[in-house]
């Protein structure tokens, strides 16, 4: 069964860090990563998607990288804003079917 | 394009009610559409994958009595909570899917908060 972690549960930082929120996975038979921000009390956007076959996605300030060897995903922020406050999802969609697998989330908190 | 439409968007009613929420998909048709449940400073889990024209899959440790699911058309799925308790309170979220295959991205909607009082 897939499992996914995120680290770490909840991040504060000032406004202009860089900063790094990691993702894990269990199993490496994916067929793509996907990066996702959910505001409090709404739906989900997404961010970034990696297929398998990808190293990295880049969207603006945003960078994702997959290591699907070790189970390992990335998503780098730059020059962070007080605007991206809010909690990163990642999730995995396996080979076998559609299903999203996510990990618990990333709460970012960016002070002005 | 990919809009994805979830109503109500918050619902507060008495223990043993039912509810139903509907999920469009206001741009393109849906082959797919899946729901998932969030509990606070949780993340989302599946609850079923329901398939147009045929009947919903659950997973494992989901009541398919409890939770009913209907995926009548190529735009609309409907999760009727029935019967629900203080428990079944959650933020419930549905997605949308072009066809089923894996290369296909989910696009969510805006949930829905169901608090059983």
């Amino acid at each position: 069964k897939q499992e996914v972690t995120q680290i770490p549960a909840a991040l504060s930082v000032p406004e202009g860090e860089n900063l790094v929120l990691n993702c894990s996975f269990t199993d490496s038979a994916i067929y793509n990563l996907q990066w996702f921000r959910q505001d409090p009390g709404k739906g989900l956007t997404s961010l970034l998607l990696i297929q398998s076959s990808q190293r990295e996605q880049t969207s603006g300030r945003l960078n994702a990288s997959l290591d699907k060897s070790s189970g390992r995903s990335t998503l780098y922020i730059a020059a962070s804003q007080p605007g991206d406050s809010a909690t990163y999802l990642c999730a995995v969609k396996e080979t076998s079917g559609s299903r999203l697998t996510f990990g618990e989330g990333t709460q970012l908190t960016v002070n002005p | 394009g990919a809009v994805v439409s979830q109503h109500p968007s918050w619902v507060i009613c008495k223990s043993g009610t039912s509810v139903k929420i509907e999920c469009r998909s206001l741009d393109f048709q849906a082959t797919t559409m899946f729901w998932y449940r969030q509990f606070p400073k949780q993340s989302l889990m599946l609850m079923a994958t329901s398939n147009e024209g045929s009947k919903a899959t659950y997973e494992q440790g989901v009541e398919k009595d409890k939770f009913l699911i209907n995926h009548a058309s190529l735009t609309l799925s409907t999760l009727t909570v029935t019967s629900a308790h203080p428990e079944d309170s959650s933020f419930y979220i549905c997605s949308a899917q072009r066809g089923r295959l894996s290369n296909q991205p989910q696009h969510f909607g805006d949930g829905t908060r169901l608090s059983i009082l």
